[in-house]
């Protein structure tokens, strides 16, 4: 099966730095990739995601990466706000439904 | 729309007895999701259904796991007998499996500790 790795585990910025988030995954069929946030005690949800046919996808302050030959992906938040603090998951998919999910990232943003 | 919907929230007891989770998904979404989340496992896809089917159940741990979807607006899933290790936050998930979007909404989790 699918085995996605994401670092660092935690990452700590100043407000208004940008922060960065990797997630490696090994089977090549995998073509979906969505990032989730976790706010403390909260569930999960969706801040965006990729499909295999895009290289990057921006959203306001938040931004996606895919690298398929080297089956890395990236997070990018830039001018990070104290309300950015919480766990980032991110995720791979080969049928858009059965998602693994990386171990996860607590971001922190110090005012 | 109310989102997905779990209950219990919180749950507490004792081991050898069994669990109950319930999961009313979104309603028009055709798939829905069994999640467990530990410090140690992270967060785990148990099972998947689509239009009440199981689809893949290849995360659940073990026969003492179960669930089912009668129909379209509920599922359960159920422990028996339950232990400490099943200790966990079990989320469930919906969504309507594409093409315009993938994303999956999760309910708000149930806390479960067996002591």
């Amino acid at each position: 099966g699918e085995n996605v790795e994401q670092h660092p585990s935690t990452l700590s910025v100043q407000e208004g730095d940008s922060a960065v988030i990797k997630c490696t995954y090994s089977d090549s069929a995998s073509n979906y990739f969505p990032w989730y946030k976790q706010e403390l005690g909260k569930r999960p949800q969706l801040i965006i995601d990729i499909r295999s046919n895009v290289g990057e996808k921006k959203d306001q302050r938040i931004a996606v990466t895919l690298n398929k030959t080297a089956k890395h992906f990236s997070l990018h938040i830039t001018e990070t706000q104290p309300e950015d603090s919480a766990v980032y998951f991110c995720a791979a998919s080969r049928d858009f439904n059965k998602f693994y999910f990386g171990s996860g990232t607590k971001l922190n943003v110090k005012p | 729309d109310a989102g997905v919907i779990q209950s219990p929230r919180h749950e507490v007891t004792e081991m050898g007895q069994e669990v109950t989770l319930r999961c009313k998904p979104i309603s028009g979404h055709n798939s829905l999701f069994w999640y467990r989340q530990t410090m140690m496992r992270g967060l785990e896809l148990l099972i998947y259904f689509n239009n009440n089917v199981p689809i893949d159940d290849s995360g659940m741990p073990e026969d003492r796991f179960s669930a089912k979807m009668p129909n379209a607006s509920f599922s359960t899933l159920k422990i028996q007998p339950s232990e400490p290790r099943d200790s966990a936050v079990y989320f469930c998930a919906s969504s309507t499996a594409g093409p315009l979007s993938y994303e999956q909404y999760f309910g708000p989790g149930t806390r479960l500790t067996v002591t």
